[in-house]
Order: structure tokens, then C-alpha cells, then sequence
């Protein structure tokens, strides 16, 4: 079935670091795919997404592409702020029902 | 503001219990799901359903329903709880129009004692 692979955290850095959080996909067909955030003591938020093949989601400084020839939609932060501590989940939605098939997130901390 | 909404926040119930969660989609989505978040399990998707009727599910006991009501309303029933059923229980919904973007709530802590 279709799953989500991402990188183990905690992924641990310096304020104004470059940030890159793995993801890769095992998918029938083309699903559209999804970063969602979760702060501490909070919900999921969606964070991004991109919907086809070389899309690219972008949002609060976020960006990740859909990489359809490495199954790939990796997270990216050019600089990242103690603010952007926390737990991030890639996702992607099942092409028959929508529902989401999540990744086992990883923790993002930022020390200033 | 995802606009989901879920009630109770936080409920502490004891084992062989039984709870209703609640969940208010946003307005106009049609598909409702439910998910459960442990330490152990991340996240896992439980049920949706579309429009009242079940449209998918996933890792839910038999332990566990859910209905979706004409208002399009949401409740997740869990009975005969046990302490492993203590757990973030995630609402959320999507439609069409949204482009099926799923916006989730800020979820049911659930504590089994």
C-alpha cells in the first residue's frame, strides 16, 4: 500500500540554518502531496502542498518540490527561527478516498 | 483557525469506560475524518466518512465508531476503554472547493486511567 518514509529526528539547529527534512513516498498514480506542522501542545496545521509532478509548495518561508523521478518531496528552510521548532509530517492523500497517509513526522529544534 | 472544531479538549476517563468525542467540520465540507496520535503509533487515520455515509477506514477496533449526521456533524464513540486508548484524537474535514485540502482540528486529548 502507500506510505511515507521520512528522515528520524530530532533534527537539531542554530538559528539562521539551512534546513532540509526527507521525505519519500511509495504511491500508485500520482498523489498529491503534503507538509503539515504540529507546535507544541497544538494541532496539525497544513503547512504546504504541491498536487502534481514538479509543483512546488511554498509558505512561510517553507518550500518543498514534488519529485515524481525520486518520489520525493523534501522540506526546505533557507533560515530557520526558534519559532519553527517543531514536529513536521508528510503526508500523502489517497487517490480513491482523499483520506491522509502520514509519515512518522520528525521534531525540528532550534536553539538561538 | 482551521474552522474544525472539537469538544471535548481534554477528558480523563477511567478503563472500561466509554466516550463520545465530537467534531464540527468546517462549513461546507462534506468529508469528515478521524485520526488517532500516540507516542507509539503516530498518526493514524481511523474513519471518514462523506456526505453521512462511511466512505473509508482504517486502523479503528471494533472498540470504536463514529457517525457522521445530517448536519454533517461528526462523533467518535470509543468504548470499553483500555489504557492504550489514551491518545490525541484528531477531527478533520475537506471538500471539494477546498481542492480536498484536509485542515484538521486542534484535537481530543484522551486520558484513560
Amino acid at each position: 500500500g502507500d506510505s511515507v518514509t521520512q528522515m528520524e529526528g530530532p533534527v537539531t539547529l542554530s538559528e539562521e540554518a539551512f534546513l532540509t527534512i526527507n521525505c519519500t513516498y511509495t504511491a500508485t498514480g500520482y498523489p498529491s502531496l503534503f507538509w503539515y506542522v504540529q507546535y507544541p501542545g497544538e494541532g496539525l496545521q497544513l503547512l504546504l502542498k504541491a498536487t502534481k509532478a514538479d509543483d512546488k509548495g511554498s509558505n512561510k518561508g517553507f518550500e518543498a518540490t514534488y519529485r515524481k523521478e525520486t518520489t520525493s518531496f523534501h522540506l526546505e528552510k533557507g533560515s530557520v527561527q526558534v519559532s519553527d521548532s517543531a514536529v513536521y509530517f508528510c503526508a500523502l492523500s489517497d487517490l480513491n478516498t482523499d483520506k491522509l497517509i502520514f509519515g512518522t513526522g520528525t521534531r525540528l529544534q532550534v536553539f538561538p | 483557525d482551521s474552522g474544525v472544531t472539537q469538544t471535548p479538549k481534554h477528558l480523563i476517563t477511567a478503563t472500561g469506560q466509554r466516550v463520545t468525542l465530537r467534531c464540527s467540520p468546517r462549513s461546507g465540507d462534506l468529508s469528515v475524518y478521524w485520526y488517532q496520535q500516540s507516542l507509539d503509533q503516530g498518526l493514524q487515520f481511523l474513519i471518514q466518512y462523506y456526505n453521512g455515509e462511511e466512505r473509508a477506514k482504517g486502523n479503528i477496533l471494533e472498540r470504536f465508531s463514529a457517525q457522521q449526521f445530517p448536519d454533517l456533524h461528526s462523533e467518535l464513540n470509543l468504548s470499553s476503554l483500555e489504557l492504550g486508548d489514551s491518545a490525541l484524537y484528531f477531527c478533520a474535514s475537506s471538500t471539494v472547493t477546498s481542492g480536498n485540502t484536509i485542515y484538521f482540528g486542534e484535537g481530543s486529548w484522551l486520558t484513560v486511567v
